[in-house]
């Protein structure tokens, strides 16, 4: 099942403009990623944020992280056409270790970026 | 070493058939993880390997799926009488053994079952 949920499902911006997306989540948790997809490729790793942490940033990325309302956001400054991407966010579980370790990604419906010229 | 490596990139099989996929992690990578992604939808966790020892399967993995790591190195995933609704994208991710660390995700398997 999926853990997360993005908001919104699609989002179209002028290049230049700020992107935010969203994404809440159900459970409690070890850390949050955001991911970026583009059309029919693998994930990439955009930024990790664990969950004593409150925001960062990485380039033109702004991730903040409020545990308390289970939910994260996701804010690209400035965008550009090459943005243009699906975005997931992806959460570990916290509690869910046993033996070696367990750890499992699991991913949210993402939100579908497109950023015209 | 430039990343997870998955072969093959796209496969075309009849129904009923058995395919199987190959997945080449970052050889420093211990975990190894396969998730499926049908369109429109985020990638769902199938199963995952420490090292050789395959820890957790989803229940999405049905019987008629089998993966291996054998000596800890590339992963294979088989799926035995393929089904159309097994048509999706097959994604292969590997990363190091720290909890709080990133996935480094391959270009996946895409199947179509006609």
């Amino acid at each position: 099942s999926q853990q997360g949920e993005e908001d919104p499902q699609a989002l179209s911006i002028q290049e230049g403009e700020n992107a935010t997306m969203n994404c809440s989540y159900k459970t409690s948790i070890n850390n949050l990623q955001w991911y970026r997809q583009n059309s029919g490729r693998g994930l990439v790793h955009l930024i990790l944020i664990r969950s004593n942490e409150r925001e960062k940033h990485s380039g033109r990325l702004r991730v903040t992280l409020d545990t308390s309302k289970k939910s994260s956001s996701l804010l690209i400054t400035a965008s550009r056409a090459a943005d243009t991407a699906s975005y997931f966010c992806a959460t570990v579980r916290s509690g869910t270790y046993s033996g070696a370790g367990s750890y499992q990604l699991t991913f949210g419906k993402g939100t579908k970026l497109s950023v015209i010229p | 070493d430039t990343g997870v490596s998955q072969n093959p990139r796209h496969k075309i099989t009849k129904r009923g058939q058995n395919v199987t996929f190959r997945c080449d992690p970052i050889s420093e990578h211990n975990r190894l993880y396969w998730y499926r992604q049908t369109l429109g939808q985020g990638p769902e966790f199938l199963t995952y390997f420490q090292n050789e020892a395959q820890l957790e399967k989803s229940r999405l993995l049905s019987d008629r799926f089998s993966a291996e790591r054998p000596k800890g190195s590339f992963s294979t995933l088989e799926i035995q009488r393929t089904e159309q609704g097994d048509s999706a994208m097959y994604l292969c991710a590997s990363s190091l053994w720290d909890t709080n660390t990133e996935a480094f995700f391959g270009q996946g398997t895409r199947l179509t079952v006609v």
